[in-house]
């Protein structure tokens, strides 16, 4: 069964740093999601993406983080300077529609630790 | 705006029994609510959905939620509850905007003891 796959599966980087989350989605699923988990703390959206752009994004996704399709398998997450609190689980999904009909598969997470 | 609840943080259940995890649920219009389930370290997979159609839903692993629209609850069921079931479940309802992202309650850990 396709799974959705991510690089790193563990980070650890240093305040102002800047990191790269990676993913592979599902091969025929047009639309891409980035969440995040806070440690004990519920699953929050932060953008999605579709047609290499962006469809929706939280007040998380401030311009610290940007998100790019560099080429038809992968979608990245990129920090541009690393706060403490980015430190939480970040998981990729996909779907195959947009529609509010079809399901979201998520990945195994990466888990950033911000030192 | 949409939002999910769960009420519990935790569920106990011993081995065999039937369990609950609860689920309320806020929307505009038609909800299209989810379950998932996250084992430790591990991503959250689908386990159900409801869109429309029979209230009562069947998934993966023998789950079924059960869709009441008067108590605006979503809640998760299995008749016979297995020490592997231990994990975290969330509810999810998919957002009204073009991304369709989702919006997952606080999550609530089942634990099922032999």
């Amino acid at each position: 069964e396709p799974e959705v796959t991510q690089t790193p599966s563990h980070q650890v980087t240093q305040m102002g740093q800047e990191v790269i989350l990676r993913c592979v989605p599902i091969s025929n699923h047009l639309y891409f999601y980035w969440y995040r988990q806070i440690l004990g703390q519920k699953v929050e959206f932060l953008v999605s993406f579709y047609n290499n752009e962006i469809s929706e994004k939280s007040e998380i996704f401030d311009d610290q983080f940007s998100v790019e399709r560099p080429d038809g398998s992968n979608f990245t997450l990129k920090i541009r300077s690393t706060k403490l609190e980015d430190s939480a689980m970040y998981f990729c999904a996909s779907s195959r529609s947009w529609l509010r009909t079809y399901e979201q598969y998520f990945g195994p997470g990466t888990r950033l630790t911000v030192t | 705006a949409q939002s999910v609840a769960q009420p519990e943080d935790q569920v106990n259940v011993a081995e065999g029994n039937p369990l609950t995890v609860k689920c309320t649920y806020s929307v505009s219009g038609n909800p299209y609510l989810f379950w998932y389930v996250q084992y430790p370290n591990r991503g959250l997979q689908f386990l159900l959905k409801y869109i429309t159609g029979d209230n009562l839903v069947k998934g993966s692993y023998g789950f079924e939620a059960e869709f009441n629209k008067s108590q605006t609850s979503f809640h998760l069921k299995k008749p016979s509850a297995l020490v592997s079931d231990s994990a975290l479940y969330f509810c999810a309802v998919r957002g009204l905007d073009q991304g369709g992202k989702l919006i997952f309650g606080q999550g609530t850990e089942l634990s099922v003891k032999p």
